[in-house]
């Protein structure tokens, strides 16, 4: 079982949709949860740090559930600029070690 | 925000050459500094964790020898593909933590496109 497990999608959605994305974590002792977005044959940049109660940037919300392992992120109103490979990524404190998982591919259609 | 600075973006080589990568945090110290590779379609995968003025750490099945890391300044990590073989053939990322741990989040070097022809 992969440490970190997305469905690699693609998800196609018209513009304006709402889209949402699961990530699962096979490590219980992970601690640091983030969701970066990485465009085409570019670096991965950070979207959000993903906390426990939960938190909003703008039409973005990202969510964990300790409980069941996993965490995710959900798009209000998509953009076609939205479109990319959105990457779920997974920490324990204290070890410095990022594990990625594989990414969903969204695509925003006109 | 901080800023690391990767390159070159993009680099073709012959096979049995070796090329060098380098990565530098533009407006902050990076102790620590890590390296990645993604193959297409794959996830980012770590190789090594580079620190500064002592040996990096290396991933299982990661060859020390093939991949030389040195970071020798707090704003400099440097990886050398040695004796390049296509199979090499990746795209390389680095990058740096601003905090002293996982919680801040990591700035991405904007990679390195190598080819091994």
């Amino acid at each position: 079982r992969k440490e970190v497990e997305q469905d690699p999608g693609p998800f196609n959605v018209p513009e304006g949709a709402t889209v949402a994305f699961n990530c699962t974590y096979s490590n219980s002792a992970s601690q640091s949860f983030f969701w970066y977005r990485q465009d085409c044959r570019k670096e991965p940049k950070l979207l959000m740090s993903v906390y426990s109660s939960g938190n909003e940037d703008g039409r973005f919300t990202a969510q964990l559930n300790r409980a069941s392992q996993y965490i995710s992120l959900l798009i209000r109103d998509s953009k076609l600029s939205d479109s990319a490979t959105y990457l779920c990524v997974v920490a324990t404190s204290g070890t410095y070690k990022y594990i990625f998982g594989t990414g969903t591919r969204l695509k925003v259609l006109a | 925000g901080a800023v690391v600075s990767q390159h070159p973006s993009r680099v073709i080589c012959k096979s049995g050459t070796s090329v060098k990568i380098e990565c530098r945090s533009l407006d902050f110290q990076a102790t620590t500094m890590f390296w990645y590779r993604q193959f297409p379609k794959q996830s980012l995968m770590l190789m090594a964790t580079s620190n500064e003025g002592s040996k990096a750490t290396y991933e299982q099945g990661v060859e020390k020898d093939k991949f030389l890391i040195n970071h020798a300044s707090l704003t400099l990590s440097t990886l050398t593909v040695t004796s390049a073989h296509p199979e090499d053939s990746s795209f390389y990322i680095c990058s740096a933590s601003v905090g002293q741990s996982t919680d801040y989040g990591y700035t991405f070097g904007s990679g390195t496109r190598l080819t091994v022809v």
